[in-house]
């Protein structure tokens, strides 16, 4: 059974708006959570974590919110751009704090 | 570019082959995680080695093994190869044992049995 769902497949967004993916997890024992984004012929690149002691992250224009009670979280771009166009992996840091436990992706694709 | 290589980049072979799949972490990484990306599933962890031991072991098949040599790069030996294990296979390094730390992640070899 997926211990971290991305319910959506794929999200089209136009630039400049916002994107929204979002991402639950099973256990709540997990404790510290991040985003991939990954380009076609590249390995996934991390983009932003957070700690289950926040709720809350921000770099730039990608922001992380983390709602512990739902075991959900979800990633904010604003504003969207072309170049964000790629899948996003929402992943957690399993219980032994080694491995990423990933879920299966979002293809987004902003449109200009 | 993360600084992770792997090769080859593809590789084809038919079923009940061996092929040995080669990653060199970012210099000074002494972790080194390998991850299975299959069509219908998505980044699935392997093994994961810490300067040279065994530290974690993920969904990996007896067919597959793996080490980390004392220069700290590592091999991914997949045996009696099946259909469906073609997929991506990624390395990522990271500098600690556990890994709040980012994982960096090389580009991935693509296998393809035939």
């Amino acid at each position: 059974d997926q211990q971290v769902k991305q319910n959506s497949p794929s999200l089209s967004v136009q630039e400049g708006r916002i994107s929204i993916l979002n991402c639950d997890y099973t256990n709540s024992m997990f404790d510290y959570f991040l985003w991939y984004k990954k380009y076609p012929a590249e390995g996934p690149t991390f983009l932003i974590s957070i700690s289950s002691i926040k709720d809350k992250n921000e770099d730039g224009r990608f922001t992380v919110f983390l709602n512990k009670s739902a075991k959900h979280l979800s990633l904010h771009i604003v504003p969207s751009q072309p170049g964000d166009s790629a899948v996003y992996f929402c992943a957690v840091l399993g219980e032994a704090g080694t491995a990423l436990i990933f879920g299966k992706g979002t293809t987004l694709s902003v449109s200009s | 570019d993360s600084g992770v290589t792997q090769t080859p980049k593809h590789l084809i072979t038919a079923t009940g082959q061996r092929v040995t799949l080669r990653c060199s972490p970012r210099s000074g990484d002494l972790s080194v995680y390998w991850y299975q990306q299959s069509l219908d599933q998505g980044l699935q962890f392997l093994i994961q080695y810490y300067n040279g031991e065994e530290r974690a072991k993920g969904n990996i098949l007896e067919r597959f093994s793996a080490q980390q040599f004392p220069d700290l790069h590592s091999e991914l030996n997949l045996s009696s190869l099946e259909l469906g294990d073609s997929a991506l296979y990624f390395c990522a390094s990271s500098v600690e044992q556990a890994t709040y730390n980012e994982q960096f992640f090389g580009p991935g070899t693509r296998l393809t049995v035939l």
